[in-house]
This record gives structure tokens, sequence and C-alpha cells, in this order.
């Protein structure tokens, strides 16, 4: 059966320092992996995927097929980073699977 | 964007009443969904539809139900709500984005509901 786990449910960091937070996946065959981010107030909106290979706002996430693992990492946070990051597995297409979410707080 | 709209935004009711949540878009999109959103769970699926009238359950469906009988719209219905229930709900659609070919979820701004 397919899983995603977010091992941490608040991660807090000074601005300036680097961040990673961690996506682990379990899936049987070949997976897509999306990094979505909810800032407050605001909808839940898509941040990036394996597939693009793109940096979005800083931030990059590696699709590592040994590890099972797609890791978001930004190397300086920025306040305005502060927001819920869940990471999501998509298969058949039409399927999602979601993280129980991290809650970055990036302190001044 | 989807143009999704969700109603209503905020609703507060009583245990044991029926409550139903709206989903609209605009684009024609076949795949549509309803999570749940709670601390510590993250989202969770509750139902999901994949065309008029064809629906298929998520890994959290008992106690609601869903209807699609236009394209556009996708309704979730809480037959007797109850205290469990209160949580943020969020209707998504799945667009292929054609530079990459893997679809993406879009969502909804969320309904917030509260089961007294």
């Amino acid at each position: 059966a397919q899983r995603v786990t977010q091992p941490e449910k608040l991660l807090s960091v000074f601005k300036g320092a680097p961040v990673e937070l961690k996506c682990n996946y379990s899936y049987s065959g070949s997976p897509e992996l999306f990094w979505y981010v909810q800032y407050s107030r605001q909808r839940l909106q898509l941040l990036l995927r394996h597939i693009s290979r793109e940096s979005i706002k800083g931030f990059t996430a590696d699709l590592n097929k040994g590890e099972t693992s797609f890791h978001l990492k930004k190397p300086f946070a920025q306040e305005e980073d502060s927001a819920m990051y869940y990471c999501a597995l998509g298969y058949n297409f039409n399927k999602f699977y979601f993280g129980s979410g991290t809650k970055l707080n990036v302190k001044p | 964007d989807a143009g999704i709209t969700q109603s209503p935004r905020h609703k507060v009711t009583e245990t044991g009443t029926p409550v139903t949540l709206r989903c609209h878009q605009t684009e024609n999109h076949r795949y549509m969904y309803w999570y749940r959103q709670d601390p510590g769970h993250g989202l969770r699926l509750i139902h999901y539809s994949y065309g008029v009238k064809d629906t298929d359950k998520g890994e959290v469906s008992d106690g609601y139900s869903v209807s699609r009988s236009k394209t556009e719209d996708f309704l979730l219905t809480l037959e007797s709500a109850t205290s469990s229930q209160t949580s943020v709900y969020f209707c998504a659609i799945s667009e292929s984005r054609v530079s990459s070919g893997a679809n993406v979820l879009t969502f909804g701004a969320g309904s917030r509901l509260t089961v007294l």
C-alpha cells in the first residue's frame, strides 16, 4: 500500500539557516512526488513536483528512489517561508496520498 | 486557476443534523476530490469523482456521501453530523500540466465545519 511519512510535525529554524523538510514514501510502482504548501489563511498550492526538477522560491527536492525519499531543501530560510508543508504521492495519474504535514516556523 | 469555489466557507451545526458542502468548478475537469484536513493527520481523502455519477471512496469515507450530477458540481453530504467530523474540508480538481505530463491537484479555499 502507498504511504507518505513526514516525521516532523514542527520545524523551527532561524532566518538564514538551511532548511530540510523530510518526506519518505512507500509505493511499489513508479511514484510521482509533490510538495504542497499552505500559507496562513491561504489555500493549499503546489510548490514543486519531482518530474519537473525545478526550483521554486529557492526550494528544491530530489527524488531518491534508493532511500524512497523526497526531502524539501532550501539553503537560506526566509520568514515568508513559514507555512504548512505537505508531501504527496501521486499514482495511477489521478490518485494522491498526502503525508501528515510539517509546520515550518522561520524565526527572525 | 481552475476556478474552484466552495460553499459555505464556514458552518456551525449541531450533532445529528445533515450538512451539505458544495464544490463548484468552471473548467470542466473530470476528476474532483474531497479531503479533510486535521492536525496530526494532514489531508485525508474522503471521496473522489471521475465523472458525472462516477464516484469512489477514499480512506475516510464512513459517515460521508457524495454526488455529482453535473461536471461542475461535487457535493459532500454528512447525513448526520458528529463532533468527529469537525474539520476543514477541501475540494480539489486534478489537471494535467502539459509541460510535465504529471497531473497535479488544485485546491479550493476550504470549508470550515464545526459540529457542536
